[in-house]
């Protein structure tokens, strides 16, 4: 039982490249959750999914794109990075939505130079 | 938006000592929860708590939502339990989390 794994664990892009971040769990929780966490902040909420293929947007969701094809997966995609979204971006489920213990990822760690 | 803010912003104690942090919230929430990151940077979610008191170990938190606050109380402090906690809240309005930035807290041997 891995619980949420992430990969990659860092990435260096330059400006304008593309990714995507792969979150993973199996714990066969509904819910997922990526969030974004920037020096000396708290977590702010990017994307989430409420099951396999829905996707809602978060506080922040501007230059990234989720996608839920199969339930034990969510996909953060950046079509164009930009240096503003360098951060550590964490995944994290749960079975129900924010009222629920939250499972986290270890984190991915994103420079855009 | 709905503010969220932490108190204090940085604590550091000697092992053993007890600790109190504070949220303090400017509108009405849904739900609360409080969170640990560790040094390393691994987060655990310790308490969700919309109202009233939860106790896990030396752990315990309260909740008042008329008043627009909840505290984490640590009791006998480890040295694990240094890292940064964080309260965060669901907003009723839009029913999306917002973190406050977190109390770091830093417990020496």
């Amino acid at each position: 039982n891995a619980g949420v794994t992430q990969t990659p664990k860092f990435r260096v892009l330059k400006t304008g490249q593309s990714m995507t971040l792969l979150c993973a769990q199996d714990m066969n929780h509904e819910y997922m959750y990526w969030y974004r966490q920037d020096p000396g902040m708290g977590l702010r909420l990017i994307h989430y999914s409420v099951g396999e293929g829905t996707t809602a947007k978060g506080e922040v969701p501007d230059g990234y794109n989720v996608s839920r094809l199969k339930k034990q997966n969510f996909l953060l995609g950046l079509e164009s990075a930009a240096p503003s979204q360098t951060s550590v971006y964490f995944c994290a489920s749960s079975y129900s939505y924010l009222t629920d213990t939250q499972y986290f990822g270890p984190g991915t760690r994103l420079t855009v130079l | 938006g709905i503010q969220v803010e932490q108190s204090p912003p940085d604590l550091i104690l000697q092992e053993g000592a007890n600790s109190t942090l504070r949220c303090n919230f400017s509108d009405s929430v849904n739900n609360l929860q409080w969170f640990h990151q560790n040094p390393w940077g691994q987060l655990i979610n310790l308490f969700y708590i919309p109202s009233g008191t939860k106790q896990n170990g030396r752990l315990s938190a309260t909740t008042v939502a008329t008043e627009r606050y909840s505290l984490l109380y640590i009791s006998s402090s480890q040295t694990t339990d240094s890292g940064v906690y964080f309260c965060a809240v669901v907003w009723f309005r839009d029913d999306k989390i917002i973190f406050g930035k977190g109390t770091r807290l830093h417990i020496l041997p």
